[in-house]
């Protein structure tokens, strides 16, 4: 049963501290979006890769926010310093584009990380 | 400015009859359309999706119908199920610069399905 999972599925922090999230994507799909939900916002995006390279994040905070995928099967969402307006469940997704073509919008999401800085 | 948007933030419906969930959108660019369903402490799951040459698709239970010339879609549930209870978000997607296609959430609506 192939599935994206993300730790910590809870990340209690103090403001200031650096803040990381790790989402391991389904095997064999070549994209990776990170988004985050919050009650007034909804589901954001903050970023999304494709075959590891980063093709838009412009929906983060660049001051304090990255993503990155060291390799085909891990993603990292890094936060420094937190904030307390930055709790919120933060979701991965993955997603098959097959090369050449634009293929399947169809995202498979991780059951997320809740992030609570105080 | 919300290109997505699901103007029911909740909606209530007796088990066995048909639950009917709204969702609009602005955006005339957005060609394909999606619907996902989410449990508590659990990611969105995707249900069914409908392409923008379409006007309705169904599977099982489950039918989206789309009215583009009013920009608005909808996910028809019947016979709805007390394991239906759920928040519902809307989702759509269009040809962006990129190669990978972004989606855009609506809200949700919070679905309860009554025993």
């Amino acid at each position: 049963d192939a599935r994206v999972t993300q730790t910590p599925r809870h990340k209690v922090t103090e403001m200031g501290q650096e803040v990381t999230m790790r989402c391991q994507p389904i095997l064999g799909h070549n994209t990776v979006f990170w988004y985050r939900q919050t009650m007034m916002q909804g589901l954001e995006l903050l970023a999304y890769f494709r075959n590891r390279a980063p093709l838009d994040d412009s929906g983060m905070p660049k001051d304090r926010f990255s993503a990155e995928m060291p390799d085909a099967t891990l993603a990292t969402l890094k936060i420094q310093p937190s904030e307390p307006r930055d709790s919120a469940v933060y979701f991965c997704a993955s997603g098959l584009v097959p090369d050449g073509g634009l293929g399947t919008d169809t995202q498979y999401f991780g059951p997320g990380t809740r992030l609570t800085v105080l | 400015d919300q290109q997505v948007k699901q103007n029911s933030p909740s909606l209530s419906v007796q088990e066995g009859r048909i639950s009917i969930l709204n969702c609009d959108y602005t955006n005339s660019m957005f060609d394909y359309f999606l619907w996902y369903k989410k449990y508590p402490a659990e990611g969105p799951t995707f249900l069914i999706s409908i392409s923008s040459i379409k006007d309705k698709n169904e599977d099982g239970r489950f039918t989206v119908f789309l009215n583009k010339s009013a920009k608005h879609l909808s996910l028809h549930i019947v016979p709805s199920q007390p394991g239906d209870s759920a928040v519902y978000f809307c989702a759509a997607s269009a040809l962006s610069s990129g190669s990978a296609r972004q989606l855009t959430f609506g809200s949700g609506t919070q679905l309860t399905v009554l025993p």
